[in-house]
Formats: C-alpha cells, structure tokens, sequence
C-alpha cells in the first residue's frame, strides 16, 4: 500500500531561525514528489515538484532535497517569517496512476 | 492564473439533507478531483473525473457521489448527509492525466452537518 508519513506533527519556531521538515514514502514505481504550502483557511498550492533524477530543488527560501533511494525528502525552510506558518504537506505521485499520496502535513509555527 | 472556486466556504446542514457541493475551474483543466480533509487524517480523495460524464472514485466513494457535465465544473453529492461528513472539502483541478501535472485547489468547503 502506498504511503507517506511526515514528521513532525508540529513545530513551533522562532522567527529567524531555520527549520526542516521530513517525509518518507513508500509510493512505487515513483514518479515525482511536491512539497505544497496551506495557509490556515485556504487551499494548498505547490512549492517544489522533484523527479527521480533531481537530488535539491529550491523556490526562494525553500529548498527541498530527495533520496529516491531511501525514499525520504526534506523541506528546509531558511530565516523562517511570520508568514511561513502553515501546513506544509508532502505528496507523491506513482508513474502508473493518475492519483497522489497525501501525507498528514507538519503545521509549522513561526512567532515573533 | 489558475482560478478554482467553490460554491460555498461555510456551510450548516442537518442530517439526512443533500448536499451540493460545487466546484469550478477556469483553465480548461482535463482532471478534476474530490478531497476531504480531517485533522490527524490528512486529505483523502473522494472522487475524480478525467472527462466530462466521466467519474472514478477515490478512496473514500461511500456516501457520496459526483457530476461532470461540464468540462469547467465538478459537482460533489451528499445524498443523505451524516455528522460523519463533517470536513473541510477541498476541489482540485490539474491540466493532463499525467502525475506530473500540479493539482490546483479551490479555497475549500467547511461543511457541518448537525
């Protein structure tokens, strides 16, 4: 069965600092996986997507790193802002079929 | 810009009413889904369409069905609706079959049912 676990739950950091998020997957055969940002009352829009042959990928302050072969990414959030709180939520698709895998999502907490 | 709107963002039933859900996309996207999302749970897909009239369902069909009659609009069906039902709805549409395409959602449904 096709799954993805994120951790952690939760985080509360100060402003500033750096954070990161994991994910593991055991979605088969791989085809990508997108990190999405959801702000509390809306709905989730992409941040990165990344391949099988793609190692890092960043948009901003957001870099996302894959191991296909331990089948983990991470979500490194740099000089966290106020508006970086939300749910940050992993997402793998496999190549053979038109659904995603969700995992739960780490809420992220950013205070002043 | 993709636009994906939903009829509703709050809304109180009672059960055993039906419940329309309605969701439009204004990019001429292919696919539209289905989600329902719950604390601790994550989003879980209810039902998606690749076509218009056309329906699969997702992991979680029971209690509720869909219509696509138009390309741009994908409609979610409670037919009996039950306190269990009580979730946040998201409406997603993405451009071609392919996993690779990006989902774009809608700002969500908050549907109590009492």
């Amino acid at each position: 069965k096709n799954q993805v676990e994120q951790s952690p739950q939760s985080l509360i950091i100060l402003e500033g600092k750096n954070c990161t998020l994991q994910c593991n997957y055991t979605v088969s055969p791989f085809s990508n996986l997108r990190w999405y940002k959801q702000d509390t009352g809306r709905g989730p829009v992409s941040l990165t997507i990344m391949t099988f042959s793609e190692n890092t990928k960043s948009n901003g302050r957001y870099t996302a790193t894959l191991d296909a072969d331990t089948k983990q990414s991470s979500l490194h959030i740099t000089a966290s802002q106020l508006s970086d709180s939300a749910s940050y939520i992993c997402v793998v698709s496999a190549r053979d079929a038109g659904k995603s895998t969700f995992g739960d999502g780490t809420t992220l907490t950013v205070k002043p | 810009d993709v636009k994906v709107t939903q009829s509703s963002r709050y809304l109180v039933k009672r059960t055993g009413e039906k419940v329309f859900l309605e969701c439009v996309q204004d990019m001429d996207h292919e696919n539209m889904f289905w989600y329902r999302q719950d604390p601790g749970l994550g989003l879980r897909l209810i039902y998606f369409s690749y076509d218009v009239k056309m329906k699969e369902k997702g992991d979680i069909p029971e209690g509720y069905s869909v219509s696509r009659e138009k390309k741009e609009r994908f409609s979610l069906i409670l037919e009996s609706a039950s306190t269990n039902q009580t979730s946040m709805y998201l409406c997603a549409s993405s451009l071609e079959r392919t996993p690779m395409k990006e989902q774009f959602f809608g700002p969500g449904t908050r549907l109590t049912v009492l």
